[in-house]
């Protein structure tokens, strides 16, 4: 079975850039979740969404945001880039209560 | 305000030598505990659950002291690839995403 997956690995972008990452939880499961990992810095929840529907989101801006399609493969997407927004961005799926991760992507805003 | 809080470390420890650290919550309603392991520049894998009565996994025990709020990891007979940055998760039930990361503890384990 097919864990979580992600895509691009690494994406490098300069600021005012808008970025894509893609996400596929865990063949059968609903939810995507999405963190952000900057250096330095703990796991920081960014959106859950959940059949389709956004069920909550962090403490980030309004430019961070995604969706979840059909087939609850997820996008998040990051408008106007930051050099702050350089991070590991980490999707998850629901194991019992814990998350199974991602491999994630690497985005660099230069 | 929610917080979960580890040394940093980072950890030295020669191989084969056993070695603890903890994590503290401030949340006495916390509910659940993990353990997860993010080697370098990858995503975190989950090592094991904290159950209340503490479990073993192999070289690897956790515990829950919920008296005085915190979780530990002891690594019996620590290998070289136990090197890696331990990450505590504590979960508080009920609203947003319900879960709250420690920064991390950074062990490196030397030959």
């Amino acid at each position: 079975e097919a864990g979580v997956t992600q895509s691009p690995t690494h994406l490098i972008k300069t600021r005012g850039q808008q970025a894509t990452l893609r996400c596929s939880p865990i063949s059968g499961h609903t939810s995507v979740y999405w963190y952000q990992q900057a250096l330095g810095l703990g796991l920081q929840f960014l959106l859950w969404y959940d059949e389709g529907e956004e069920r909550n989101r962090g403490n980030f801006p309004p430019r961070f945001s995604g969706r979840q399609f059909p087939n609850y493969s997820s996008e998040l997407n990051v408008n106007a880039l930051e050099l702050e927004d350089s991070a590991l961005y980490l999707c998850a799926s629901s194991l019992g209560l814990a998350r199974v991760f991602g491999p994630g992507t690497r985005l660099t805003v230069l | 305000r929610k917080e979960v809080e580890q040394d940093p470390g980072p950890f030295n420890v020669p191989e084969g030598a056993t070695v603890a650290f903890n994590c503290t919550y401030s949340n006495s309603a916390s509910q659940s505990f993990f353990w997860y392991r993010q080697d370098c520049r990858k995503e975190p894998k989950l090592l094991m659950s904290v159950y209340s009565s503490g479990n073993e996994d192999g070289r690897f025990t956790a515990q829950l002291n919920r008296a005085s709020q915190y979780i530990s990891l002891l690594i019996r007979d620590s290998k070289l690839s136990d090197s890696a940055t331990y990450l505590c998760v504590v979960i508080e039930g009920g609203g947003a995403d319900g879960l709250t990361f420690g920064k991390g503890t950074h062990l490196i384990i030397q030959p």
